[in-house]
């Protein structure tokens, strides 16, 4: 019974590279919610998605950062040109349809992003 | 304005001993869940407890428990007996409106625990 599945656990990159970070949600989970965490930090929210649907995006930069949940396959977070700033851990988090009866979050282990 | 606030950066408590984790939070929608998750050195979010702001009753869970004091705003998890494998990091976290809502968390910035021998 899997979890949410998140990869690459670890992410190196250079300055001025991409980084995509790639989240599974649990089985029979259609809401998934991004999450990045700075080092000393609690969670901020990014941004939440349903199949095919941004939902909230209110917690995302408006510029790099995108985030799709495609039809079939995992949801995707995007990161175009990163800076240092960027380095964090970002967490996945899936619910399920139409959000169970606390609207506990799932969360995967988490993708750990260093920039260079 | 924060929503979650954990004023305890963090704490100490003997092996065996109960401990505190404060959480204080704000919202004016009348629906709301509060959740604690634990993250251990290893990273990972672990749910803990979850209180509802309808449940006439604390949440309790194993040897964790909420106190949940609305009037205050308040949602204090207490870990009774502790253990050695409790050191870690732990984030109050709270969901407004109700929880089919497909609504967000809102985490606290976090309390770290050491548990001593």
């Amino acid at each position: 019974n899997a979890g949410v599945m998140q990869n690459p656990r670890h992410l190196v990159r250079r300055r001025g590279q991409e980084a995509r970070l790639r989240c599974s949600p649990m089985k029979g989970h259609s809401h998934v919610y991004w999450y990045r965490q700075l080092p000393e930090e609690g969670l901020k929210f990014m941004v939440y998605l349903q199949k095919e649907n941004i939902i909230d995006e209110s917690g995302m930069p408006k510029e790099r950062f995108s985030a799709e949940f495609p039809k079939e396959g995992p949801s995707i977070l995007r990161i175009q040109q990163v800076v240092r700033g960027d380095s964090a851990a970002y967490f996945c988090a899936s619910s399920p349809q139409p959000g169970g009866n606390t609207g506990e979050l799932f969360f995967g282990e988490g993708s750990r992003l260093t920039v260079l | 304005a924060q929503k979650i606030t954990q004023t305890q950066p963090g704490m100490f408590v003997q092996e065996k001993e109960a401990v505190t984790l404060d959480c204080t939070y704000d919202t004016s929608d009348p629906s709301y869940g509060l959740f604690w998750y634990k993250q251990p050195s290893s990273g990972e979010m672990i749910f803990l407890i979850y209180q509802g702001s309808y449940d006439q009753q604390n949440a309790t869970e194993g040897r964790y428990s909420l106190n949940f004091q609305k009037a205050r705003k308040s949602a204090n998890l207490v870990i009774s007996a502790s253990q050695l494998g409790d050191s870690a990091m732990y984030f109050c976290a709270m969901r407004e409106g109700p929880g089919n809502s497909g609504y967000a968390l809102n985490f606290g910035k976090g309390t770290s625990l050491l548990v001593t021998p």
